[in-house]
């Protein structure tokens, strides 16, 4: 089992650029999530879903969007990057319904925006 | 409205002694609590949980122990080992909120710098 994988690992792109951040896991979790991780801030829910057909705004969903493909896939994309977009993004996924929360985590994306 | 905090942005600890890692919260809706371990360039792994119905979890070095009236957690790893540098993440769960979605909500991190 790869787990939870992301692609790409880092990116850079330039003021207005859109991009989509890949996520998938083999471990048929229910919920998928995204995170951004910036100094001092730990990690902040941009966007989860909770189950196969659903998605919702967490804590900082301004300027993204998000597809749950299917539920293998979740999908983080940046319509018009800013450079406070600048961040470490992490894509989680857990079973959820059973008695841990726990998440699982890929490795991250590394975007600049400059 | 920071839920969930880690006050201390960063500690430092000889080898073999222990690692104290605190962490306080806010919404007493909160019932299960994780603490997560990451690495540079790595993502989080889990590392320990406990439920509110529990006051202490023990697993191996790692130690976590809850004081729900305090409205605080703490990880607590003996001994300590210079492989545990790294941040420390806890993090809460309203587990029976009405959506139930698994959310979790983290606090800022504490960097563990064991030294040899």
């Amino acid at each position: 089992n790869a787990g939870v994988t992301q692609t790409p690992k880092f990116q850079v792109l330039k003021t207005g650029q859109s991009m989509t951040l890949q996520c998938a896991q083999d471990m048929n979790h229910n919920s998928m999530y995204w995170y951004r991780q910036d100094p001092g801030m730990g990690l902040r829910l941009i966007y989860y879903s909770a189950s196969e057909g659903t998605t919702d705004k967490g804590e900082v969903p301004n300027g993204y969007n998000v597809s749950r493909l299917n539920k293998r896939e979740f999908s983080l994309r940046l319509e018009s990057a800013a450079p406070s977009q600048t961040s470490v993004y992490f894509c989680a996924s857990t079973r959820r319904g059973g008695i841990s929360y726990e998440q699982y985590f890929g490795p991250g994306t590394r975007l600049t925006v400059t | 409205d920071q839920q969930v905090k880690q006050n201390s942005p960063s500690l430092s600890v000889q080898e073999g002694r222990i690692s104290i890692l605190n962490c306080d919260y806010t919404n007493s809706m909160f019932d299960y609590f994780l603490w997560y371990k990451k690495y540079p360039a790595e993502g989080p792994t889990f590392l320990i949980s406990i439920s509110s119905i529990k006051d202490k979890n023990e697993d191996g070095r790692f130690t976590v122990f809850l004081n729900k009236s305090a409205k605080h957690l703490s990880l607590h790893i003996v001994p300590s080992q210079p492989g545990d540098s790294a941040v420390y993440f806890c993090a809460a769960s309203d587990s029976h909120g009405s959506s139930n979605t698994g959310k979790l909500i983290f606090g800022q991190g504490t960097t563990l710098q064991v030294k040899p």
